[in-house]
């Protein structure tokens, strides 16, 4: 069946550089995207979100763009501090259905 | 109150044993979803309510799992003789109006062991 996934299951950054957490998704028809961030025992918390009719949308330090042509998604985080450390997730409604997506998510950790 | 709200945060239970695991949506929020985590996993959709329609039960895994919802208030999500497989954290979610392109609002879920 189609789903979202995410290319890279860790990434380590220094604290104060920029990250980058890529995702692609494989139902066209998909025209609503979410990025999650999951602190270690929470519930995944909201992030940004983005319509099919943009490519880009900006938020307080992340940046999410969205390629159609390529399906592919990704979240930018800038000057990376060490509360940013979590597990990400992208996530989309697949065309019809109400049932939210998930990829299996980026663990994102931050050296100081 | 302002978030979703779950109880019990942890349970651990024996196996063959019935779990109950409530769920409290954000008042005026019409749209109530549970999902199922395992360890280092994503998400698992297991069913969504929306209103007083007849409830989008899918995702769950078998007959064992059930979940009931009482109006646009409260759900249960009842495993019935529990096995070790269903060990995981489950998440309820809700949203506005359960359209396809609104955000959920996620609770800190239940961690349910089962020995």
């Amino acid at each position: 069946g189609e789903s979202v996934g995410l290319h890279l299951p860790t990434l380590s950054v220094q604290e104060g550089d920029n990250s980058i957490i890529n995702c692609a998704y494989s139902n066209s028809a998909s025209d609503y995207f979410i990025w999650y961030k999951q602190e270690s025992g929470k519930g995944p918390q909201f992030i940004i979100d983005i319509r099919s009719n943009m490519d880009k949308r900006q938020g307080q330090r992340v940046t999410v763009l969205l390629n159609k042509t390529v399906k592919h998604l990704s979240l930018q985080i800038a000057a990376t501090q060490p509360g940013d450390s979590a597990v990400y997730f992208c996530a989309d409604f697949g065309a019809g259905s109400y049932q939210l997506t998930f990829g299996k998510g980026t663990k994102l950790s931050v050296i100081p | 109150g302002a978030g979703v709200s779950q109880s019990p945060s942890n349970k651990v239970t024996e196996k063959g044993k019935d779990v109950e695991l409530r769920c409290d949506p954000i008042s005026g929020h019409t749209a109530l979803y549970w999902y199922r985590q395992r360890l280092g996993q994503g998400l698992e959709f297991l069913i969504y309510f929306q209103g007083n329609s007849a409830p989008d039960k899918s995702g769950l895994p078998s007959d064992r799992f059930s979940a009931e919802r009482t109006g646009e208030s409260v759900s249960t999500l009842t495993i019935q003789r529990t096995q070790q497989e269903d060990s995981a954290v489950y998440l309820c979610a809700s949203s506005s109006y359960g359209a396809t392109n609104e955000k959920l609002f996620f609770g800190s879920g239940t961690q349910l062991s089962v020995l």
